[in-house]
């Protein structure tokens, strides 16, 4: 079993739909990643959040240490929001999520 | 937010020969930087930690004399691909923690490397 578990590994979605992605988790962390890949391989870091949650425009992340489980929300989905989104924790050293790969279609 | 770069965005090259590809932080210090490496459709693996003035640490499995890696200044680290075989070919990702090493991650925009 994986340390970083990630559901759904697919999802297609129409533009302004809501979406959730959720990630587990198996060991002591300090703090999550929630990370987005687009085609070309660019990673960028959306959020890092330890407790709690943060909003970021249309984005929203919460955690729950307790039950080590993180959740990745969009609201009002668009199309460019179409890539893959990776969970990663702070562990030891940083443990990524398989990803799941999203597509939202117009 | 922080920059990271990376050098070159792709390459290919012949079976036997050496890459080099360079991370940058352009807009802070660090003293340590991640080198990942993604097969298609697979999600990161962490390869090493660069460490600035000492030797890097390499996770299980990840030859240390086939992935050279340097971490020369605060803001660079290389890593070097050595007698490259097609097996190697993959996306090579690298990150920096801004602030102190568990801070927020930032990634340069990876290197996909084709052996021939």
């Amino acid at each position: 079993k994986n340390e970083v578990e990630q559901s759904p590994q697919n999802l297609t979605a129409q533009e302004g739909e809501f979406i959730t992605i959720n990630c587990s988790y198996s060991v002591g962390i300090s703090a999550l990643h929630w990370l987005q890949q687009h085609p070309g391989g660019g990673i960028v870091s959306l959020f890092m959040l330890s407790s709690g949650k943060k909003k970021h425009g249309r984005l929203i992340a919460t955690i729950n240490i307790q039950e080590k489980h993180s959740s990745l929300h969009i609201t009002a989905s668009h199309p460019r929001d179409s890539a893959v989104y990776i969970c990663a924790v702070v562990g030891d050293k940083l443990i990524f999520g398989t990803g799941t790969r999203l597509q939202v279609f117009p | 937010g922080a920059v990271v770069s990376q050098h070159p965005s792709w390459v290919i090259c012949k079976s036997g020969t050496s890459v080099k590809i360079e991370c940058r932080s352009l807009d802070f210090q660090a003293t340590t930087m991640f080198w990942y490496r993604q097969f298609p459709k697979q999600s990161l693996m962490l390869m090493a930690t660069s460490n600035e003035g000492s030797k890097a640490t390499y996770e299980q499995g990840v030859e240390k004399d086939k992935f050279l890696i340097n971490h020369a200044s605060l803001t660079l680290s290389t890593l070097t691909v050595t007698s490259a075989h097609p097996e190697d070919s993959s996306f090579y990702i690298c990150s920096a923690p801004y602030g102190s090493g568990n801070g927020e991650q930032f990634f340069g925009p990876g290197t996909r490397l084709t052996v021939l």
